[in-house]
């Protein structure tokens, strides 16, 4: 069974640095396509962006100058770096795997919050 | 971006009720939407894809339809295992998106 995990610290500075890591078992990411998604506080679910079987990346337009996803296919992990967070980043992150056209797996999710 | 809008924001429900969530979408997406549940501290669960299509361990009381712009999801008889909050997502058009959710709790 595919089965995603995020790590990464819960706490970020402002106009840091958010990175977080997601470590897949069950599943090689040299398929498919490996997403971020995030939900605010007020559970509104926003789509960050994927890295495919390949290596190729999609990011959502909102994030698109402050957002990089790569990987480490020999450790099947992928990661997410999003730069000069605010307030307004601190969220849950999720990683999930694409499949069907639908986010069929998900981790279980890890809350940053973004403060001084 | 494609702005799903879900309503209602909350529904309050006894167990055996036949619940119904409504998601709108912005423009014609086809059958290119699909469902989520997301208990507490859990993380989303899919419920349905493509509308309609069923997932395999998923149970039979939740079913959805529509196309085009209006799409619904439906509880059979209300479990109290149901009580989570419910989201729809397009597939359509990138970037994905997401409605705001609609809360069920028990009455």
């Amino acid at each position: 069974e595919v089965q995603l995990q995020e790590s990464g610290p819960s706490l970020v500075k402002p106009s840091q640095t958010l990175s977080l890591t997601c470590s897949v078992t069950g599943d090689s990411i040299t398929s498919g396509y490996w997403n971020w998604i995030r939900k605010f506080p007020g559970n509104k679910l926003e789509y960050m962006g994927y890295i495919s079987y390949s290596g190729g990346t999609y990011y959502n337009p909102s994030l698109k100058s402050r957002i990089s996803i790569t990987r480490d296919t020999s450790r099947t992990q992928y990661y997410l770096q999003l730069s000069s967070v605010t307030t307004e980043d601190t969220a849950t992150y999720y990683c999930a795997r694409f499949l069907w056209g639908v986010f069929a797996y998900w981790g279980q999710g890890t809350l940053v919050t973004v403060s001084a | 971006d494609i702005l799903l809008t879900q309503s209602p924001a909350i529904l309050s429900v006894s167990p055996g009720d036949r619940v119904s969530f409504s998601c709108r979408a912005s423009q014609n997406i086809g059958t290119n939407i699909h469902w989520y549940q997301q208990r507490t501290n859990g993380s989303p669960r899919l419920l349905i894809k493509y509308a309609s299509e069923s997932i395999s361990g998923i149970p039979s009381r939740f079913s959805g339809s529509g196309s085009g712009t209006d799409f619904t999801l439906s509880i059979n008889s209300v479990e109290s295992e149901d009580i989570a909050d419910y989201y729809c997502q397009q597939s359509n058009s990138w970037p994905t998106t997401f409605g705001a959710g609609t809360k069920l709790e028990l009455k």
